[in-house]
């Protein structure tokens, strides 16, 4: 158990439905990751808040947003759904104890969308 | 640009041997860390090990190590002792200037699939 909780585990929907994934990081760590896995992809980058703010932004669609609340807690919120969007979405927090700064990984949410 | 290669697709390997998975990598920085994954078939992803650049010895956790050729910019996973549960997908994943900022994002490999036979 690496300490990071992601909610809900699997979630269906439709195309063109809204849907929130939520991620609560191990206690203490200030940085929280959201990656998407998928088969043609693999693993790619969204995006990287720190302590309430956007610290990075990769190939994250203008469909989809995130936030991270005073709590620590994030949310990342996927919109106007399509097909492709259908992936294993990681959530994953560090400390920034330089150099290691190691990444521990949630479970995951398996977006499924029909 | 940076990158990680997994030439790998699948490996196979007998029960108590020894397994190496090739990585590598791509970048123009000085200062970059190396990760390894684990994902089994369950889907979680598991942090294995270690390597930071400037790290002179080779990182080891239990029956990992990883065999960390700066030159050939290779960081090559290897099991030793393979059990059962050994039988999942590994990534290795870069994250570069870890000093440069906040910006700690990783880039992945395609990964390896390793399936262990009793």
């Amino acid at each position: 158990d690496s300490g990071v909780t992601q909610t809900p585990k699997h979630l269906i929907t439709a195309t063109g439905q809204r849907v929130t994934l939520r991620c609560s990081p191990r206690s203490g760590d200030l940085s929280v990751y959201w990656y998407q896995q998928s088969l043609d992809q693999g693993l790619q980058f969204l995006i990287q808040y720190y302590n309430g703010e956007e610290r990075a932004k990769g190939n994250i669609l203008e469909r989809f947003s995130a936030q991270q609340f005073p709590d620590l807690h994030s949310e990342l919120n996927l919109s106007s759904l399509e097909l492709g969007d259908s992936a294993l979405y990681f959530c994953a927090s560090s400390g920034l104890a330089a150099p290691t700064d190691t990444q521990y990984f949630g479970p995951g949410t398996r977006l499924t969308v029909l | 640009a940076q990158k990680i290669t997994q030439t790998q697709p699948g490996m196979f390997v007998q029960e108590k041997e020894a397994v190496t998975l090739d990585c590598t990598y791509d970048t123009s920085d000085q200062s970059y860390g190396l990760f390894w994954y684990k994902q089994p078939s369950s889907g979680e992803m598991i942090f294995l090990i270690y390597q930071g650049s400037y790290d002179e010895q080779n990182a080891t956790e239990g029956r990992y190590s990883l065999n960390f050729q700066k030159a050939r910019k290779s960081a090559n996973l290897v099991i030793s002792a393979s059990q059962l549960g050994d039988s999942a997908m590994y990534f290795c994943a870069m994250r570069e200037s870890f000093q440069a900022g906040n910006n700690r994002k990783l880039i992945w490999g395609l990964g390896t699939s390793l399936a262990v036979n009793p």
